[in-house]
């Protein structure tokens, strides 16, 4: 069965700190994987999109990583801002034999950030 | 903003309303969606229309109906809705239905149906 599953749920930081969120997944045959930034009140935006051959994609402050062997990705947020409290949304897209798209979305990540 | 815009941004009704959800994309994509958010879930497909044609229908029940008047807008019709509807609804839009090109989504409409 085609899963998403995010890590932790929820996280409280610091203002300045660092944090890691994780995303695994058992989408097969995979496609790619998207990160999204939900801020509350606000649809999902995108911050970065891999594919199977990405093992790193960086923007601004927000740094993504895939392991497709391992079938897991994560986003490392740097010197995080208040800004940054959001919730943080794994998508793996999918390709069925007839060439039909999936998107499997993950729970997310609430993440807070505070001074 | 994402170029993407919902209106009403918050709505109540009771089962027995008649309402409906509008979307509108400036962005010139010829895709559009229907997502269903809820608390504790992942967001949830609901219809995609491609070039104005309703090309995904993920088994949602009758008591929404999409309507798709021309690329740029997109409503959702609702009728005889359950409490368990209360969500929030996001309208997205893409260029092609390619899993690879970026949806923009915009802010949602919060139903709760009383």
């Amino acid at each position: 069965k085609n899963q998403v599953e995010q890590s932790p749920q929820s996280l409280i930081i610091l203002e300045g700190k660092n944090c890691t969120l994780q995303c695994n997944y058992t989408v097969s045959p995979f496609s790619n994987l998207r990160w999204y930034k939900q801020d509350t009140g606000r649809g999902p935006v995108s911050l970065t999109i891999m594919t199977f051959s990405e093992n790193t994609k960086s923007n601004g402050r927000y740094t993504a990583t895939l392991d497709a062997d391992t079938k897991q990705s994560s986003l490392h947020i740097t010197a995080s801002q208040l800004s940054d409290s959001a919730s943080y949304i794994c998508v793996v897209s999918s390709i069925n034999a007839g060439n039909n798209r999936k998107l499997i979305w993950g729970l997310g990540t609430s993440l807070a950030v505070n001074p | 903003e994402t170029g993407v815009t919902q209106t009403p941004r918050h709505l109540v009704m009771g089962m027995t309303n008649k309402k409906s959800l509008k979307c509108e994309q400036h962005l010139g994509h010829n895709a559009m969606y229907w997502y269903k958010q809820s608390a504790k879930k992942p967001l949830e497909l609901m219809f995609v229309y491609s070039l104005e044609e309703r090309v995904e229908n993920n088994s949602v029940p009758s008591r929404f109906s999409p309507e798709c008047p021309n690329s740029s807008h997109l409503f959702l019709h609702l009728h005889t809705l359950q409490p368990e509807d209360s969500a929030l609804y996001l309208c997205a839009s893409s260029q092609e239905t390619s899993s690879y090109n970026e949806q923009f989504f915009g802010p949602g409409t919060r139903l709760t149906v009383l």
